[in-house]
């Protein structure tokens, strides 16, 4: 079965601008996390989804959102970009959450903030 | 607060050698620790624990808990080229409903 697929895999973008990046998780899967790597702070939890519902969120700014959709589809924007969100941003897909079952992620989308 | 501590850092060796990662946690409503392996992009599954004392094994890699002490140990016997990734620990914090905790990883390389 396919697995979690994210787009765009890499983007540039300039401070102040704002993305969004995408995640389809596997097929069943009701729970998906976000996670920001850099190579200073390894992965940090921004968010997970769970059936539309935002259940759990980590310490980041505002700025940073996110959304599911009914089909589990998962997006997260980030506004006003600063130099310092450049990094990986991962996406994980589970049955009822990181909690309760094992993370299956994805390839990640790479941010470039210049 | 919930942390969760790998060491060493980074970490390099020859084929055939045996290498062993760390992991220690603080972790409220403990419920199982995992292991993850990233070698390009996305980190895939190696190991869950949950039970003290009790080793897992697959292939070259095998793991085990002590909730005693709060650490995890993974262990990688006659190491390849092919092992050379980032090792991901994650303690699971607040139960079912709960989430992860990363440490930071171990970036291993094994030279030829």
């Amino acid at each position: 079965k396919a697995g979690v697929t994210q787009t765009p895999r890499y983007l540039i973008k300039t401070r102040g601008q704002q993305v969004t990046l995408s995640c389809s998780p596997i097929s069943g899967h009701r729970s998906v996390s976000w996670y920001q790597q850099t190579p200073g702070q390894g992965l940090q939890f921004l968010f997970e989804y769970f059936s539309e519902t935002q259940r759990n969120k980590g310490n980041f700014p505002g700025r940073f959102s996110g959304r599911q959709f009914s089909n589990s589809r998962s997006e997260m924007n980030v506004s006003t970009l600063e130099l310092g969100d450049s990094a990986l941003y991962l996406c994980a897909s589970s049955l009822a959450g990181p909690g309760a079952n094992v993370l299956t992620f994805g390839a990640g989308s790479r941010l470039t903030v210049l | 607060e919930d942390k969760v501590v790998q060491s060493p850092l980074s970490l390099v060796v020859h084929e055939g050698d045996t290498v062993t990662l760390n992991c220690s946690y603080e972790v409220t409503n403990f419920r199982s620790l995992l292991w993850y392996k990233q070698e390009k992009k996305a980190p895939t599954f190696l190991f869950m624990l949950t039970s003290s004392g009790i080793e897992k094994k697959s292939g070259r890699l095998s793991s085990i808990l002590d909730k005693k002490e709060l650490f995890s140990i993974l262990n990688i016997t006659a190491t390849q080229t092919g092992d050379s990734a980032i090792y991901l620990c994650a303690g699971n914090y607040g139960g079912s409903q709960g989430n992860l905790i990363f440490g930071k990883g171990t970036k291993l390389s094994v030279k030829p």
